[in-house]
């Protein structure tokens, strides 16, 4: 089935920093979105991508859909303690039934 | 109440109880689903609804059942669990299954122990 790799595993990072986390995917796929999880908490939506090579930004986040459909990728500039916390990119696959693939996350550790 | 919530937060239940998980989303949404997180792995779909009905089991064991009387509520009814069944169930819901953007909104989770 259509897996998700996501990279890196964890980062420790000094307030200030940018950062760059991406996805990728052996298949296609058609909606990649990326959602933050606080500890004891759900993931809350961060960004939402739709077409090949978009780029959208949140705030100090920028998040693009990459042009093959393959990958993704997502920046936070200028870190804050706040940013902790666990990461996951999620995509739709070409099956269209709806389900999202989830990438293992990557885990954000911000040093003040 | 917005978004989507979930009740309990938390849950320490011995392996023979029964207890329910409530799911209760306040966005309109069709479709709602039921996640599993581990520590160290990915999450892992249980259970999808689509206008109330069943359209995903993802080989869930049957001493999880999930029950859906509305598109608004969500319950995952336990009995019998095991200690590997420990972990953050988390609830979801879009605006539908297929066909468009389906943004999926989580709520904040149940923390569950087996003991």
């Amino acid at each position: 089935g259509q897996q998700l790799n996501q990279s890196p595993q964890s980062m420790f990072i000094q307030e200030g920093e940018d950062v760059s986390m991406n996805c990728t995917s052996s298949s296609i796929f058609n909606t990649w979105l990326w959602y933050k999880q606080d500890p004891g908490e759900g993931p809350v939506l961060l960004i939402a991508l739709y077409k090949a090579g978009e780029l959208t930004s949140n705030g100090r986040l920028t998040a693009q859909f990459g042009i093959t459909r393959k990958d993704s990728f997502l920046n936070i500039s200028a870190s804050i303690p706040s940013d902790v916390g666990i990461y996951f990119c999620a995509g739709h696959g070409s099956s269209n039934t709806g389900k999202l693939i989830f990438g293992q996350g990557t885990t954000l550790q911000v040093k003040p | 109440e917005t978004g989507v919530t979930q009740t309990p937060r938390h849950l320490v239940m011995g392996m023979t109880n029964k207890k329910s998980l409530k799911c209760e989303q306040h966005l309109g949404h069709n479709a709602m689903y039921w996640y599993k997180q581990s520590a160290k792995k990915p999450l892992e779909l249980m259970f999808v609804y689509n206008f109330k009905e069943q359209t995903e089991n993802n080989s869930v064991p049957s001493r999880f059942s999930p029950e859906c009387p509305n598109s608004s509520h969500l319950f995952l009814h336990l009995h019998t669990l095991q200690p590997e069944d420990s972990a953050l169930y988390l609830c979801a819901s879009s605006h539908q299954l297929a066909g468009g953007p389906n943004e999926q909104f989580f709520g904040p989770g149940t923390r569950l122990t087996v003991l």
